[in-house]
């Protein structure tokens, strides 16, 4: 079984440029989530859909982040404009059902994104 | 104060000792409690979830949750080289889906 595909793996972009990441999940799976981890902190999750709608975005900065799941399969994950602190690894994961117990999460391999 | 608190180590052990990883938390909702394990440049992959309060054992890892002390830990026997790498605790609450992660205690098993 495939995992969870995430591209690029690495990304250096300058402050006030853009940035996109792009996420396919494992085939079947309705939910999607993207998580930010921070060099030694654990992942912090950014945005959760379940299908092609949003489940929670509390914690997406919406001023420069968006995200998207179209026809609830891939999803991208946009910056703009970046800052320094958004200097982390992209982690998208899916489970197959949006409830904890059972469903496990599978994390893809991240997007590491360098702002200098 | 975080949520859930985690020791980021380092820890180093020889090869053969058992390993006690541990997490505290604050949130009383937290009702379902996993470990993952993250190697370099990797992302998680899951090790052991537990619900509520108990043991659960799985070959040489053995998870506890003590919900009375907001407490819990992961046991690694006979551990190996193989073994080295950061482990996270997770939680969440029912009905609430998303994970909350410790920041990670990074494992390194000496041969």
């Amino acid at each position: 079984e495939a995992g969870v595909a995430q591209s690029p793996r690495y990304k250096i972009i300058e402050k006030r440029q853009s940035v996109a990441f792009w996420c396919n999940p494992i085939s079947g799976h309705a939910t999607l989530y993207w998580y930010q981890q921070i060099l030694g902190q654990g992942p912090k999750l950014l945005i959760q859909f379940q299908n092609n709608g949003v489940v929670d975005d509390s914690q997406l900065p919406k001023d420069r982040f968006s995200a998207e799941r179209l026809k609830g399969v891939d999803s991208t994950l946009k910056i703009q404009p970046a800052k320094l602190e958004d200097s982390a690894v992209y982690l998208c994961a899916s489970s197959l059902g949006g409830g904890t117990w059972g469903n496990t999460i599978y994390f893809g391999e991240g997007s590491w994104l360098t702002v200098v | 104060q975080k949520e859930v608190e985690q020791d980021p180590g380092p820890l180093s052990v020889p090869e053969g000792a058992i390993v006690s990883l541990n997490c505290t938390y604050s949130n009383s909702a937290f009702q379902y409690f996993m470990w993952y394990r993250q190697y370099s440049r990797k992302g998680p992959e899951l090790l052991m979830y537990t619900y509520s309060s108990g043991n659960k054992e799985d070959g040489r890892f053995t998870a506890q949750v003590d919900k009375s002390s907001k407490y819990i830990s992961l046991f690694i026997r006979d551990s190996q080289p193989s073994d080295s790498a950061t482990y996270l605790c997770a939680m969440s609450a029912t009905g609430r889906r998303a994970l909350t992660f410790g920041s990670g205690t990074r494992l390194q098993v000496q041969p």
